[in-house]
This record gives C-alpha cells, sequence and structure tokens, in this order.
C-alpha cells in the first residue's frame, strides 16, 4: 500500500523567511506520480506540482522549488522569501500508475506571520 | 469559469437523516472522484467514477453511495448519517482519470452530523 507522511502538523514564519515543507512517501511500485496541492483558507485545493517516478529533476518555478529524492523516497517544498498569501495547507499526494487515486498525506499547515 | 461546483456548502444532520451532496463539472471532464477531509488524516478517498456509467469504490466506502447521473454530475448519498461522517467533502474531477493528471476541486461542503 502507498503512504505519504508529512511529519510538520504546523509551521509559522515570519514573512520573507525561507520554508521547507517535508513529504516522505511508501511505494512497492516503481511508476508512481508524486503531487503537491495547496489548501488556502477558501478551502478549494489548487495543484502546484506533479512528478513522475522517473523524474528526479528538481523544478523551481518562482519562489516555490521541488526537491525529489527517490534515495531517500522524499519530494521536499521550499518557498523563497515567503509571503502571507503562501499561508494555507499543503498536502503532499502520491498515486500509483494505471489509476487515479490519490493518496494524500495529514497536510502541513503553514502561517506566514507579517 | 465556474470548475466544479457543490452544494450545499454547509449542512447540518441529525443521526439517522439522510442527504445527498451534489457535484457538477462544466469542464467535460470523464473522472469525478468523492474525497472527506478529516483533521491530522488528509483527504481520503470515498468512491470515484473514471467515466460516466461507472463507480467504483475508494478507501472508505461504507455508509455512502454515489450516483454518476450524467457526464456533468456526480452525486453522494448518506442514508442514514452517523457522527463518524462528521467531515468536509471534496468533490474533484480530471480530464481522464490518468495517474499522472491533477485533480480540480470543489470548494468543499462542511458537514456536521450530531
Amino acid at each position: 500500500a502507498q503512504k505519504v507522511t508529512q511529519a510538520q502538523t504546523e509551521i509559522s514564519v515570519v514573512e520573507k523567511e525561507d520554508v521547507t515543507l517535508d513529504c516522505v512517501y511508501e511505494t512497492r511500485d516503481t511508476t508512481y506520480y508524486l503531487f503537491w496541492y495547496k489548501q488556502p483558507p477558501s478551502g478549494e485545493l489548487v495543484f502546484l506540482i506533479r512528478r513522475n517516478s522517473f523524474d528526479e529533476q528538481n523544478e523551481i518555478s518562482g519562489r516555490y522549488s521541488w526537491n525529489f529524492q527517490k534515495s531517500t523516497s522524499s519530494f521536499n517544498f521550499t518557498i523563497t522569501a515567503s509571503q502571507v498569501v503562501d499561508s494555507a495547507v499543503y498536502f503532499c499526494a502520491i498515486a500509483r500508475g494505471g489509476a487515479q487515486k490519490l493518496v494524500f498525506g495529514q497536510g502541513t499547515r503553514l502561517t506566514i506571520n507579517p | 469559469n465556474a470548475g466544479v461546483t457543490q452544494t450545499p456548502k454547509f449542512q447540518v444532520l441529525k443521526t439517522g437523516q439522510s442527504m445527498t451532496l451534489q457535484c457538477a463539472q462544466d469542464m467535460n471532464h470523464n473522472s469525478m472522484y468523492w474525497y472527506r477531509q478529516d483533521p491530522g488524516m488528509g483527504l481520503r478517498l470515498i468512491y470515484y467514477s473514471a467515466s460516466e456509467g461507472t463507480t467504483d469504490k475508494g478507501e472508505v466506502p461504507n455508509g455512502y453511495n454515489v450516483s454518476r447521473l450524467n457526464k456533468r454530475e456526480f452525486s453522494l448519498r448518506l442514508e442514514s448519517a452517523a457522527p463518524s461522517q462528521t467531515s468536509v467533502y471534496f468533490c474533484a474531477s480530471s480530464e481522464w482519470g490518468g495517474p499522472n493528471e491533477k485533480l480540480f476541486f470543489g470548494s468543499g461542503t462542511q458537514l456536521s452530523v450530531l
């Protein structure tokens, strides 16, 4: 069975600090997909990024970056120069090849204080 | 730009009552999903519909039924509500149901069962 662990339940930082959200996954599949979703206070989950198991290249999108390491089964998310608008709950998730059945982590509540 | 629309947004039920949560998407997506979100547990898949006319159980289907009314609409029914079904319910859709696809979520229904 697949599993995603986000050990950080809550993180609180001051604006402009860098912050890393950890995600560790478990799977026996060789083909799988990893995702990050953002849930702002409005409640609706928004897709941020996906990665397939054959692509370990890190990705940067503006202030957001993702570090995928198969050796440690981790897919961490870093926000550089955090802003108040980054305050949200962030979910890491995994889907196995062949079916879109996401397994979510518990989520990390990120609060950016002005 | 409605995307995925869920109704109602809030609902309070007494134990044993029944109700149906409605979901509609206007993106011409083939696959639709129902998740529940509980504190500390992330989102868990209740049921999904890979395409019109098909439905299948997810991780936590007990106590629920679903109907894929047409390509646009996917409803979730609680026949006899229990306090354990107090949760936030999210409907989602994806284009084809592939494991690498991103999901589009509705804004959620907060359900309390007393």
